[in-house]
């Protein structure tokens, strides 16, 4: 069965320093990630993906994810982290494997960011 | 740029009431997506559809229904609102196809009180 899990309900960070969110997830086929990051009261606004090609992705706002096949993980990265980047972030995952309706995305349960000044 | 826009941001209504969740998108998509989000619980799907006139059961369909008449718009339905129905409900979009089209394209969230 596909899943994604994010370990980590909160992460604390101050500003300034690098940040990480993690995410791990179990597909049959080939793997397509994606992270998307919620404001308070928002949508979800997309951040970066991989689909295939270059393991380290660039997306908005200075954020980088590393695919790692090996170790089924696609954690999110920031060198510097801004007062801003508070909020939730959430790693998503569609297997290749599966079209039609088996094809949706499949959410982690988000990770809060809390980045103090 | 994509634009999905949800008809409203608050909503409170009683138990026992119908209750009609609008989306709106803009950028021609073929798949629309209804989820609700519930702290700890994460996006869970509710309904999707892939065309007008189709729909499909998320993980989650029971006490909801949709509707799809035009291709831009999907529309939630709570036939008889219960208070567990209390959530954020949140509609997106995508293009319907290959890996490029997979992303999700998302409203800005019905925050649903049932009282």
């Amino acid at each position: 069965a596909q899943s994604v899990a994010q370990p980590e309900d909160q992460v604390n960070v101050a500003e300034g320093n690098p940040l990480t969110v993690k995410c791990t997830y179990s597909v049959s086929g080939n793997p397509y990630l994606f992270w998307y990051v919620q404001y308070p009261n928002r949508g979800l606004q997309f951040l970066l993906k991989y689909i295939t090609g270059d393991n380290l992705v660039k997306g908005s706002y200075g954020f980088e994810a590393e695919f790692n096949k090996s170790q089924t993980s696609f954690h999110l990265k920031k060198p510097s982290a801004l007062v801003s980047d508070s909020a939730l972030y959430f790693c998503a995952v569609r297997d290749g494997n599966y079209g039609g309706s088996q094809g949706n995305l499949i959410f982690g349960k988000g990770t809060k960011l809390s980045v103090k000044p | 740029d994509v634009k999905v826009t949800q008809s409203s941001r608050y909503l409170v209504k009683r138990t026992g009431e119908k209750v009609f969740l609008e989306c709106v998108q803009d950028m021609d998509h073929e798949n629309m997506f209804w989820y609700r989000q519930d702290p700890g619980l994460g996006l869970r799907l509710i309904y999707f559809s892939y065309d007008v006139k189709m729909k499909e059961k998320g993980d989650i369909p029971e006490g909801y229904s949709v509707s799809r008449e035009k291709k831009e718009r999907f529309s939630l339905i709570l036939e008889s609102a219960s208070t567990n129905q209390t959530s954020m409900y949140l509609c997106a979009s995508s293009l319907y196809g290959g890996p490029p089209s997979y992303e999700q394209y998302f409203g800005p969230g019905t925050r649903l009180t049932v009282t």
